[in-house]
Formats: structure tokens, sequence, C-alpha cells
């Protein structure tokens, strides 16, 4: 069964630096992974998605997450985080087997301080 | 605009009076899935569509019925709410399943059942 990790229920960062959200995954096989952000009070919205290729995936807002086969992770990522940033972040996977459901990891919520 | 609008999107109700939470997305889109948000626990799968007509189970479907009659719509149904079914419910929708893994969610309907 497949199933994703966020390790830190918070990440705090402050303004104009890097920030890193982590996620690591389990599949049998290869995994399609998913980033998706929520913002106060609304639903989640795709950020970025890895399927193949370059393992240096680029999305929405000036993210971008790193496919680690080896290490199994799939960190999101941004050069310099701003207030408007913050917010509930979640990793998803799923195998390439069929039509298979979208596991979602617990979330991690990111503030970015001024 | 391309949307997937729930209703209600606050509930509070007692327990054991039925109620149903409506989806519909405006994007023709096959796949529908209900999850539920809980703190500590991320998105959990309640229910998901593949096309008109067909359901299938996610991780946590007890408590819950589902219908899809038509392609817009995919109604969430709780026959005899229970408290343990508090929580932030969201319907989500996609033009192929997860093999792309880009749902659009709603913004969420948050019930409380005394």
């Amino acid at each position: 069964a497949q199933s994703v990790a966020q390790p830190e229920d918070q990440v705090n960062v402050a303004e104009g630096n890097p920030l890193t959200v982590k996620c690591t995954y389990s599949v049998s096989g290869n995994p399609y992974l998913f980033w998706y952000v929520q913002y106060p009070n609304r639903g989640l919205q795709f950020l970025l998605k890895y399927i193949t290729g370059d393992n240096l995936v680029k999305g929405s807002y000036g993210f971008e997450a790193e496919f680690n086969k080896s290490q199994t992770s799939f960190h999101l990522k941004k050069p310099s985080a701003l207030v408007s940033d913050s917010a509930l972040y979640f990793c998803a996977v799923r195998d390439k087997s069929g039509n298979t459901p979208l596991v979602f990891g617990k979330g991690t919520r990111l503030s970015v301080i001024a | 605009e391309a949307q997937v609008t729930q209703n209600p999107r606050y509930l509070i109700t007692v327990t054991g009076k039925k109620l149903t939470v409506t989806c519909s997305q405006n994007m023709n889109h096959e796949y529908m899935s209900w999850y539920r948000q809980d703190p500590g626990l991320g998105l959990r799968q309640i229910y998901y569509s593949m096309n008109v007509e067909v359901t299938d189970k996610g991780d946590v479907p007890e408590g819950y019925k589902v219908s899809r009659k038509e392609k817009r719509n995919f109604p969430l149904i709780l026959e005899s709410p229970s408290p343990n079914q508090t929580s932030l419910y969201f319907c989500a929708s996609s033009l192929y399943g997860t093999l792309t893994g880009e749902l659009f969610f709603g913004e969420g309907s948050r019930l409380t059942v005394l």
C-alpha cells in the first residue's frame, strides 16, 4: 500500500529565506507525486507534480520540488519565502498502476515571518 | 468560472438527523471524490466515482453514502450522523481520474454533529 510521510507538523521561516517542506513516500513501483497548498478557509490547490523525467519540477507561485528516488523523497522548496506563502501544505502520492486513489500526507503548516 | 461548489459550507446538526452535502462541478469532469480533513490525520478519502453510476469506497466509508446519477453532481449523504463525523469535508473532481493527480477542490463544508 502506498503512503506518504510529512515529518514536520510546522515549519517556520523568515521572509526572504529559502524554505523546504519535507515529504517521503512509499509505493510499490514508480510513484506519481504531488504537492497541494491550502490557504485558510479554502480548498486545496494543486501546486506541482512529478510523473516522469527531470527530477526537479517547477510549479506555481515559484515553488519547486526535487524527486529523489534513492531517498524516496519529494521535498518542496522555494528560494525566497513570502509572508503570503503561509499555508498548509500537503504531499500526495499514487502508484502508476491504474487509476488508484491519491494518498495524502498529514500536512505541514508553513509560517513565514516578516 | 471553473469550479467545484459545495453546500452547505457550515452546518451544525444533531445525532441521527439525516443530512446531505451537495457537490457540483461545471468542468465536465468524470472523476469525483469526497475527503474528510481532521487535525493530525490529513485528508482521508471517503468515496470516489470514476463516472456516472460508478462509485467505490475510499479509506473511511463507514457511515456515509454517495450517489452519482449525473456527471456534475456527487452528493454525500449521512443517514444517521454521529459526533465522530464532525469534520471538514471536501469534494474534489478531475477530468481523468487520478492519472494526472490534478484534483480541483471545493471550498469545504464544516460539519458539526452534536
